[in-house]
């Protein structure tokens, strides 16, 4: 179990247009989903917090109206690449949060190349 | 000071050894401990999830919190060349706030 599926799992796109990233918990629910990027080398940069059917909450530094986020259910997120630019160019994860838990559970992964 | 502090290594060691993962932390409101294993381009995978104080073992893997020290560790017991990954540890108070991660050991296992 807590299966947590990314789609899709890499993406090239030109740059100044828009590109989706689904997250699913497949197996649980999960009211608050995180999104991350990770460049080569190093950890973890959470971007927002995501909570099911309320506004996310950005990191700071992190433009919202770039980086649209979109928590319609208790196992989907969406991350919506605004006018995507090469410096959006990144690996981009997604993680779930078991309901009752703190327990938390990380996507694939979706690599995303803005030429 | 950075809230968690991992020693990003690299790490290398022969198949069979036991292998000592660590972690220090300064936020004593830390509750909730994890160990994440990341093989390159691909998303974390728990390994172990563990409350305050105390031993859980999993298999080859054990992870140990000392509270009183804020010190946290992930022993791999009989290591295997597919063990070889980045493990990161993290934390989270219970106030249900941001996890946080350490940087990440690199860790190579040689056959």
């Amino acid at each position: 179990g807590a299966v947590v599926s990314q789609h899709p799992s890499w993406v090239i796109c030109k740059s100044g247009t828009s590109v989706k990233i689904e997250c699913r918990s497949l197996d649980f629910q999960a009211t608050t989903m995180f999104w991350y990027r990770q460049f080569p080398k190093q950890s973890l940069m959470l971007m927002a917090t995501s909570n099911e059917g309320s506004k996310a909450t950005y990191e700071q530094g992190v433009e919202k109206d770039k980086f649209l986020i979109n928590h319609a259910s208790l196992t989907l997120s969406t991350l919506t690449v605004t006018s995507a630019h090469p410096e959006d160019s990144s690996f981009y994860i997604c993680s779930a949060r078991r309901d009752g838990t703190y327990e938390q559970y990380f996507g694939p992964g979706t690599r995303l190349t803005v030429t | 000071q950075k809230e968690v502090e991992q020693d990003p290594g690299p790490l290398s060691v022969p198949e069979g050894a036991i292998v000592s993962l660590n972690c220090t932390y300064s936020n004593s409101a830390f509750q909730y401990f994890m160990w994440y294993r990341q093989y390159s381009r691909k998303g974390p995978e728990l390994l172990m999830y563990t409350y305050s104080s105390g031993n859980k073992e999993d298999g080859r893997f054990t992870a140990q919190v000392d509270k009183s020290s804020k010190y946290i560790s992930l022993f791999i017991r009989d290591s295997q060349p597919s063990d070889s990954a980045t493990y990161l540890c993290a934390m989270i108070n219970n106030q249900g706030g941001k996890l946080i991660f350490g940087q990440g050991t690199e860790l190579s296992v040689k056959p």
